[in-house]
């Protein structure tokens, strides 16, 4: 099993509409979770932090169940600029190189 | 802040060139890493700092090396170029363990 799983996608979603993505890890001891954003050819940048009283800015909702360990991302009336990679991180804590990043899940957001 | 930068944006070597990545951050932050990005593969972390004079091995760290002498600068060096080397890489800090990391632009290096 991959220490960080999500489904690649791609999902085209039409504007307006609402996606969610869900990401899997595989230590119960992980400390620390992320969402990045990674349009094509460019880095990926912080898109949230995820915190276990679920977290939310703007359109964007983010939730830890660690019960079930997993990571959710949840994105409202969609634009089309919110077509991009969504990178789920998991921080293991306790040694640097336990970051681990899953492979990314595609949105494309369509007219 | 600059934040992260790297140096060059795209490069072209040939099989057993050696090369010089740059990486430098203006925040002041302790950790820093090197990535290679391939499709499919996601971020896979080459080698990592957690301060100057101090260097660890990553994930996939053969054919390259790594040095900290300033807490600002963490250049990587490939030393004989293969086609495998192929990629986009990723440098980044951030500073603390838990913290988010902060990317630099990549660099695109494609090895003949």
């Amino acid at each position: 099993r991959k220490e960080v799983e999500q489904d690649p996608g791609p999902f085209n979603v039409p504007e307006g509409a609402t996606v969610a993505f869900n990401c899997t890890y595989s230590n119960s001891a992980s400390q620390s979770f992320f969402w990045y954003r990674q349009d094509c050819r460019k880095e990926p940048k912080l898109l949230m932090s995820v915190y276990s009283s679920g977290n939310e800015d703007g359109r964007f909702t983010a939730q830890l169940n660690r019960a079930s360990q997993y990571i959710s991302l949840l994105i409202r009336d969609s634009k089309l600029s919110d077509s991009a990679t969504y990178l789920c991180v998991v921080n293991l804590g306790g040694g640097y190189q336990k970051v681990t990043f899953g492979t990314g899940t595609k949105l494309q957001v369509i007219p | 802040n600059a934040g992260v930068t790297q140096t060059p944006k795209f490069q072209v070597l040939k099989t057993g060139q050696s090369m010089t990545l740059q990486c430098a951050q203006d925040m002041n932050h302790e950790y820093m890493s090197w990535y290679r990005q391939d499709p499919g593969m996601g971020l896979r972390l080459i080698h990592y700092s957690v301060g100057a004079g101090i260097t660890d091995q990553g994930e996939v760290p053969n054919g390259y090396n790594v040095s900290r002498s300033t807490t600002e600068d963490f250049p990587l060096r490939l030393l004989s170029a293969a086609p495998s080397q192929t990629s986009v890489y990723f440098c980044a800090s951030r500073s603390g363990g838990y913290n988010e990391q902060f990317f630099g632009p990549g660099t695109r290096l494609t090895v003949l």
